[in-house]
This record gives C-alpha cells, structure tokens and sequence, in this order.
C-alpha cells in the first residue's frame, strides 16, 4: 500500500473545529482513503472513508484534495473524548491495514 | 451487540516460554486479522485468516502462528518468546471482501516478557 505523511502531534481547544491533514503523494487510482482512531487503552475504530469526493458521517468530515494526493480529517467541533492518535491508511485490497505513525491529537478544555 | 472480544487482556511470560492469545470476532463477520502494537508506535500487520487459512502475512518470523477456527475465532501463538514480543496484541474482524473500512478491532491483550 501506498505511504501516508502526517504531524506527529496537534493541539486543539475543545468545541472548536480540528483539521488533521494527511498526505499521500504516491495514492493509486484504487486506494481508499481511511481513517482511524484508536483512544487511550483501546483498539483502533473506524472513522470515515473516501475514494474522491468529500464525505460526512456522525463522527467526521473527510475533504479529499481534486488530485487526490492529500486529504483532511474534520472534526467540527472537538471534545475530550476526541483526543486519541488518528491514522490515516491507503487501502484498496480489503487485507491488511499499513498503519503509521499517526496524529496524537490533543484536547485542551 | 458484542463487538470483538479479545482473552486475557494482560498477560507476563517468561523469555523463551509460549503463549496463545485467543479473539472472538463480532458477530457477523467471518475474517480475523492479528496486529501487533509496539509502545508508541501503530500497529503492525501479523497475519490475516480467512475459511480457517491463513491467507496473508506481514513481516513476522515463523515463531508466529495461528489458528482459525469453524465459528470463526482465532488465536495467535508465539514460541520461544523474547523480550521485543512485548507489546500490545490486537485482534481485528471484518466481512471476507469488505475492503478497508470494515474492521472492527478488540482493546487487544497486553503481553509482557520478561
């Protein structure tokens, strides 16, 4: 699977707007682009995932560049329970996840 | 509805002993995938079982091994442990064909070596 870039740590206010950005200059025509979460003490939980338009669900918001090679994870509105390390995974294979070193966002109240 | 249950969720074993880590996959799904979570780093692809077989492998010595059963649980073996198998394990299910936005991960089981 093609390589994904993103900033080791990000801070932000609680009920304010996060934007965690991710890169992915090697992206085929084939990768999804998923992102995950994986709070304190627990296992990784899917988030949301896009192939080339921007998506919405109940947790996140997913802006995906026109050429593909970058992407943003938005949570609109941080709380505590938000902060966690956020990975951002090229996948088009349905078999293993590559995971990097992910996001450690942190949440200040 | 009982997502992925992972046993024991702590363990400490001697240097050069065995261990067997056990998941039960949520409800549904058919596919388990072992990873393996070194202290602040992501987690790393140890193999992936699909109709009893193991279909795909990442980087791990053969000291690693596993097993899937016909109600779809799984467990992970490790031989001859060393101390760089500390770490956290987890167990991830998912339905065969259902690409990367479908896995569903235990809290995993926290093997320490000593």
């Amino acid at each position: 699977d093609a390589k994904t870039t993103q900033p080791n740590s990000m801070e932000s206010n609680e009920e304010e707007p996060v934007h965690l950005p991710c890169n992915h200059s090697t992206i085929s025509g084939t990768d999804y682009i998923h992102w995950y979460r994986q709070l304190p003490s627990q296992g990784p939980e899917y988030v949301i995932h896009g192939l080339t338009s921007n998506v919405n669900n109940r947790m996140a918001s997913l802006a995906i560049a026109e050429d593909r090679k970058s992407s943003t994870l938005i949570l609109h509105r941080a709380t505590l329970r938000d902060a966690a390390v956020y990975y951002c995974i090229l996948n088009n294979a349905g078999n293993m996840l590559t995971f990097g070193g992910g996001t450690r966002l942190m949440v200040k109240p | 509805d009982a997502g992925v249950t992972q046993s024991p969720t702590h363990l400490i074993k001697t240097r050069g002993q065995q261990v067997t880590l056990r998941c039960s996959p949520k409800s549904g799904h058919d596919t388990v995938s072992w990873y393996q979570q070194a202290l602040g780093q992501g987690p790393q692809f140890i193999f992936q079982y699909y109709e009893e077989e193991e279909r795909q492998r990442g980087n791990f010595p053969d000291r690693f091994s596993g097993h899937q059963f016909p109600n779809y649980s799984s467990e992970l073996n490790v031989n001859a442990l060393l101390l760089g198998d500390s770490a956290l394990y987890l167990c991830a299910s998912s339905l065969a064909g259902t690409v990367g936005w479908g896995y569903t991960f235990g809290s995993g089981t926290r093997l320490t070596v000593v």
